[in-house]
């Protein structure tokens, strides 16, 4: 398909596991956003790429995240040692200007 | 999939009826703001965005009104229909940057 896509739909995981989320970004888009969606809340920013640009970290809630995006595409956000605080569903968008395009997203829980 | 926002305000509306949900934004220097649908199981999509040189915009049966005087901006749907249930939120963001703030959400209900 032609809009962004996420993998998987569904996680569940036991608590000190790693898991890791990805993301398919809609061909040619430049920039890539990962969001963190809470139950009552707004979306909570964690990254972004652009382009060939460092990313911007400044969302990440704890260095047990991280993510990355290979060759300007796919991009894997990674959860070490999980905690039930974790729990969310977690978004990805990709954009090429202001507009952005959003994943169906990836429900993460952990037990 | 299970609905994200289920502590969300909730706005129900009989079928038919107009609907109109509110934001109040943040940052008095955001000058792009974008109203978000969302169903259950699903991202976010894009309904229709607005610009601060402009008070109002329409789409199809959408409106978009924007106050900069006190900050707020409002979704007006017309004649809504069960399809429109979902949750709604708004976005603001400065066209010089790339982070975006959203709301928390309105939880739209139609009532048949």
């Amino acid at each position: 398909g032609a809009g962004v896509s996420q993998s998987p739909s569904n996680k569940v995981t036991e608590k000190g596991k790693d898991v890791e989320l990805r993301c398919d970004p809609i061909s040619g888009h430049t920039a890539l956003y990962w969001y963190r969606q809470s139950l009552g809340q707004g979306l909570e920013f964690l990254i972004y790429f652009q382009g060939n640009s460092a990313p911007d970290k400044s969302g990440l809630p704890s260095d047990r995240f991280s993510a990355e995006r290979t060759g300007g595409s796919v991009s894997t956000l990674t959860i070490q040692r999980t905690q039930q605080e974790d729990s969310a569903v977690y978004l990805c968008a990709s954009s090429l200007g202001t507009d952005q395009f959003f994943g169906p997203g990836t429900r993460l829980t952990v037990l | 999939g299970e609905s994200v926002g289920l502590h969300l305000p909730t706005l129900s509306v009989q079928e038919g009826d107009n609907s109109i949900i509110n934001c109040a934004y943040s940052n008095s220097a955001s000058d792009y703001f974008i109203w978000y649908k969302q169903e259950s199981g699903k991202g976010p999509q894009f309904i229709i965005d607005i610009r601060s040189n402009m008070d109002k915009r329409q789409g199809q049966r959408v409106t978009v009104l924007l106050n900069k005087t006190v900050k707020h901006l409002s979704l007006q749907i017309a004649a809504t229909q069960p399809g429109d249930s979902a949750v709604y939120f708004c976005a603001e963001t400065n066209s010089g940057t790339y982070k975006y703030i959203f709301g928390t959400g309105t939880r739209l209900k139609v009532l048949a």
